[in-house]
């Protein structure tokens, strides 16, 4: 009975180089939200996704982010070309049901640090 | 974004009750109360939520005043691994609502 599953925990990466982070929802559940946390900042939401398809991305940046959940395996976060602005905390949360009624399960997160 | 107001900090005495407010007088009539804690470097948390009649988990109680302006947040007995910041939300449950959105949140801290 895994919660939301997020690899790897820790993430360090130079400037110029991809990031990847993966989710992975809880069993039964079909709808993933991706949030940010920049260091002493509250959370952003980034974007929401069903099996293979975007249904919110308002939150994310226009360039070098993507997000994609895939029919099969979890759920990534793609970011190009990393700058140091990019140092933040990312998490993602799933639902069984898109509206959320009885809330949203939270991973513990990866934290990304480009240097 | 967010559509609430609660204090920056509070402080509480472990074992007595934590009670958070929150207000929230621009909300609508389908939008449900929410709240998240987040523990230091972990991943919010859902807590509790309610319409307009109070309720109550194992967690914690919910109070929504009668004019659903404001509503608090209680924590019955809180202990050390209560400190956290705590997110009201207010969101309303409809077909395409699906995001949350934080605002800055009460840091609780629990004290000996």
């Amino acid at each position: 009975n895994a919660g939301v599953m997020q690899n790897p925990r820790h993430l360090v990466r130079r400037r110029g180089q991809e990031a990847r982070l993966r989710c992975s929802p809880m069993k039964g559940h079909s709808h993933v939200y991706w949030y940010r946390q920049l260091p002493e900042e509250g959370l952003k939401f980034m974007v929401y996704l069903q099996k293979e398809n975007i249904i919110d991305e308002s939150g994310m940046p226009k360039e070098r982010f993507s997000a994609e959940f895939p029919k099969e395996g979890p759920s990534i976060l793609r970011i190009q070309q990393v700058v140091r602005g990019d140092s933040a905390a990312y998490f993602c949360a799933s639902s069984r049901q898109p509206t959320g009624l009885y809330g949203y399960t939270f991973g513990s997160g990866t934290r990304l640090t480009v240097v | 974004d967010a559509k609430t107001t609660q204090p920056t900090s509070m402080d509480c005495a472990e074992g007595r009750a934590a009670n958070l407010p929150c207000n929230h007088s621009t909300i609508s009539g389908n939008e449900y109360v929410y709240w998240y804690r987040q523990i230091h470097s972990q991943g919010p948390q859902y807590i509790i939520h309610g319409l307009k009649n109070n309720e109550t988990n194992e967690m914690a109680s919910l109070i929504i005043t009668e004019d659903r302006k404001s509503s608090t947040l209680i924590l019955p007995h809180a202990t050390l691994r209560d400190t956290a910041v705590y997110y009201c939300i207010v969101r309303p449950i409809l077909r395409g609502a699906q995001k949350l959105v934080f605002g800055q949140g009460t840091r609780l801290t629990i004290n000996p």
